[in-house]
């Protein structure tokens, strides 16, 4: 089955470090993204990428870092200088601007929700 | 102003009754809308799309855009306790969004009682 797999699903961290999340999908999509989810929030724009080896700050980049070394895996990475870690991630994917075939529908993964003690 | 609102609720309604989720936004540019469902602790699926203006219906569910107004709804016929999830609007102005342009509203937690 095509989707979007996110691991961990939860994860804590202690103060200071560095955690990875991982997002790989399997639907041939170009475009992929980061979102944040806090409660009363709604979801806020981290990075995105449209194709390998690029992408582009979203709303609220500071304290994280990506790389697209692969059109399949959109790792987020939430450094110690993320001041308040503690959410609810979600990676998504959709077809991207190829052929204008891109009705801009995302595809979200089922989230990986992270917990800094 | 933000440049989508939604009433976060939470909205509590019977079985059967006839559910109106709504959005209001400020960009006159915005074209393409969608309403995502998000079960608890799962990640947002699209349940409907709508380009311009006008109505869409699909089964149970109807969107309907007034560009006019800048105000878009979400109307669900014979709710039944599945239904009971959070809806997120969404509006691009760009064909496509893997501009990372597409804004959500901070979604509307409803509640299907049997």
């Amino acid at each position: 089955d095509g989707g979007i797999t996110q691991s961990p699903k939860y994860l804590f961290r202690k103060e200071g470090q560095n955690v990875t999340l991982s997002c790989e999908q399997n639907l041939n999509h170009d475009a992929m993204y980061w979102y944040r989810q806090d409660p009363g929030q709604g979801l806020r724009l981290i990075y995105y990428s449209q194709i390998v080896n690029d992408f582009q700050k979203g709303d609220i980049a500071e304290g994280y870092s990506v790389s697209r070394e692969k059109k399949e895996s959109f790792p987020l990475t939430v450094t110690s200088a993320q001041k308040n870690p503690t959410a609810f991630y979600l990676c998504a994917s959709s077809i991207g601007d190829r052929g204008r075939t891109d009705t801009g529908e995302l595809f979200f993964g089922e989230g990986s929700r992270l917990t800094v003690l | 102003q933000k440049e989508v609102e939604q009433d976060p609720g939470p909205l509590s309604v019977p079985e059967g009754a006839i559910v109106s989720l709504n959005c209001t936004y400020s960009n006159s540019a915005f074209q393409y809308f969608m309403w995502y469902r998000q079960y608890s602790r799962k990640g947002p699926e699209l349940l409907m799309y709508t380009y311009s203006s006008g109505n869409k219906e699909d089964g149970r569910f109807t969107a309907q855009v007034d560009k006019s107004s800048k105000y878009i709804s979400l109307f669900i016929r014979d709710s039944q306790p599945s239904d009971s999830a959070t809806y997120l609007c969404a509006m691009s102005g760009h064909y496509g969004g893997s501009q990372g342009n597409l804004i959500f509203g901070k979604g509307t937690k409803l509640s299907v009682k049997p």
